[in-house]
């Protein structure tokens, strides 16, 4: 079946870059995406990829995936204390149905 | 101004009471879903409709009924409520699929 993981924790100090990275299973992904979520807060889609690309890049954030060892990564350039939350990667199909990882907790620590 | 909003924002409640929560979207959305976090904070998604028709029902008990009664609306009632059913409930909405916004999230507590 579908399964995607993430390591649980992350810590990095303020003004360094953070990566994230997100394994999944499924070979017929077509989207990825990457969700961040704020204590006590809904989730926030923070970008997506689309799988026949290896990179996408949207300001301070950078996706990367290799679709060969279907593994997924996000990178915070300079990562500031309000970057602190959960960050969940999802995959699917080309359907609606989202499958969640286990999220990451990031901690910035000053 | 909310693009999705849902009420209530808790909600404890004792077991085998029968409950609901409401979902509202202003994005003009064609899709809506529930999704049910658990307390590791594992998310998996539990129905989605399209323009008030059922589209995903991802093997979630009877006691779980989704109602819409048009597209900007999504509630989702519960009946004789366990404590397993105690978790976040989210809803979301979308136009394009890769594209799901989501609500604040309901904290229910079953006692």
């Amino acid at each position: 079946g579908e399964d995607v993981e993430q390591s649980l924790f992350l810590s990095v100090r303020e003004g360094d870059s953070s990566v994230i990275n997100c394994t999944y299973t499924d070979s017929s992904s077509t989207y990825l995406y990457w969700y961040k979520q704020e204590p006590g807060a809904g989730l926030q889609l923070l970008t997506y990829i689309f799988s026949n690309m290896d990179m996408k890049q949207d300001q301070r954030l950078t996706v990367l995936l290799n679709k060969k060892d279907k593994h997924l990564s996000l990178r915070i350039a300079d990562t500031q204390t309000g970057d602190s939350a959960i960050y969940f990667c999802a995959e699917s199909g080309n359907t609606d149905k989202l499958i969640f990882g286990t999220g990451t907790r990031l901690q910035v620590f000053p | 101004d909310t693009a999705v909003s849902q009420t209530p924002k808790y909600l404890v409640t004792q077991m085998g009471n029968d409950k609901s929560i409401k979902c509202e979207q202003n994005l003009g959305h064609d899709t809506m879903y529930w999704y049910k976090q658990d307390s590791k904070k594992f998310l998996k998604i539990m129905f989605s409709y399209n323009n008030k028709e059922l589209i995903i029902n991802e093997t979630v008990p009877n006691r779980f009924s989704p109602k819409s009664p048009d597209k900007a609306h999504l509630n989702l009632h519960i009946n004789s409520l366990e404590l397993g059913d105690s978790a976040v409930y989210f809803c979301a909405s979308s136009s394009r699929f890769y594209e799901q916004y989501f609500g604040p999230g309901t904290r229910l507590t079953v006692t």
